[in-house]
C-alpha cells in the first residue's frame, strides 16, 4: 500500500525548533520529488517546500525561507523538515506529499494525514 | 510568490456544470503548463484531480476537466453530484523551484 506517515509535530514555544519526518512506503521513494504543504486551522493550503528526487533542486515559500530546511534520505525512504525560529503563524497541519514527477512538477498524487504543529507560549 | 486568485465560492445544482477559475501571472500560470487541481473534503487530505493543466490521474472521473487561457486556469465539473461538494484548490509551478496555491473555492451543490 502506498503510504506517507508524518511525525514530529507538537506544541512548541515561539523561537524554538521542531523537526518533522515523513516515512514513505509502497513506492520507489527515490524516483520522485517530495513536498511539504501546510494548512492553518480553517485556512487554505500553502506550499512550504519541495525537493527533487536527488536533492538537486530545492525550493521554499518566501514565508519560511531562511528558517526551514527540507531534506531527504533515500536510503531510509524518509523526508524531513527542520523548522527553526518558529512563529505563531507557522501553526498549521503539515502534510507530506509525493510529486508525480522526479522534479517539482508539481502534482501531488499521494498525501499523508498530516502532523499538527502549534506554536504558542 | 503571491497566491493564485480563486473565487471564494461557487454553487450549482445536481446535473449542472460549474467552472472554477484560477488567475495567476505571467510568472506562474502563464509561463508553465504545470497547473494542478485538488479536491478537499472536510477533515480529509487533499486529492489530486487534474495535473499538467488538463490531465486526469487514474481513477478520477471524466466529469472533471482542466484548461488554461493566458494567465488563467480553469477547472470544470460537469454533471454535478452531491459528493462533489468540497473545497477546491489550484496550484502552479512558479519558477525557480517554487510552487504557489490558490486561496481555495468552496463548491456548494444546491
Amino acid at each position: 500500500e502506498v503510504q506517507l506517515v508524518e511525525s514530529g509535530g507538537g506544541l512548541v514555544q515561539p523561537g524554538r525548533s521542531l523537526r518533522l519526518s515523513c516515512a514513505a512506503s509502497g513506492f520507489t521513494f527515490d524516483d520522485y520529488a517530495m513536498h511539504w504543504v501546510r494548512q492553518a486551522p480553517g485556512k487554505g493550503l500553502e506550499w512550504v517546500s519541495g525537493i527533487s528526487w536527488n536533492s538537486g533542486s530545492i525550493g521554499y515559500a518566501d514565508s519560511v525561507k531562511g528558517r526551514f530546511t527540507i531534506s531527504r534520505d533515500n536510503a531510509k525512504n524518509s523526508l524531513y523538515l527542520q523548522m527553526n525560529s518558529l512563529r505563531a503563524e507557522d501553526t498549521a497541519l503539515y502534510y507530506c506529499a509525493k510529486d508525480m514527477g522526479s522534479w517539482l512538477l508539481p502534482a501531488f498524487d499521494i498525501w499523508g494525514q498530516g502532523t499538527m504543529v502549534t506554536v504558542s507560549s | 510568490q503571491s497566491a493564485l486568485t480563486q473565487p471564494a465560492s461557487v454553487s450549482g445544482s445536481p446535473g449542472q456544470s460549474i467552472t472554477i477559475s484560477c488567475t495567476g501571472t505571467s510568472s506562474d500560470v502563464g509561463s508553465y503548463n504545470l497547473v494542478s487541481w485538488y479536491q478537499q473534503h472536510p477533515g480529509k487530505a487533499p486529492k489530486l484531480m487534474i495535473y499538467e493543466g488538463s490531465k486526469r490521474p487514474s481513477g478520477v472521473s471524466n466529469r472533471f476537466s482542466g484548461s488554461k487561457s493566458g494567465n488563467t486556469a480553469s477547472l470544470t465539473i460537469s454533471g454535478l453530484q452531491a459528493e462533489d461538494e468540497a473545497d477546491y484548490y489550484c496550484c502552479s509551478y512558479a519558477g525557480s523551484s517554487s510552487v504557489v496555491f490558490g486561496g481555495g473555492t468552496k463548491l456548494t451543490v444546491l
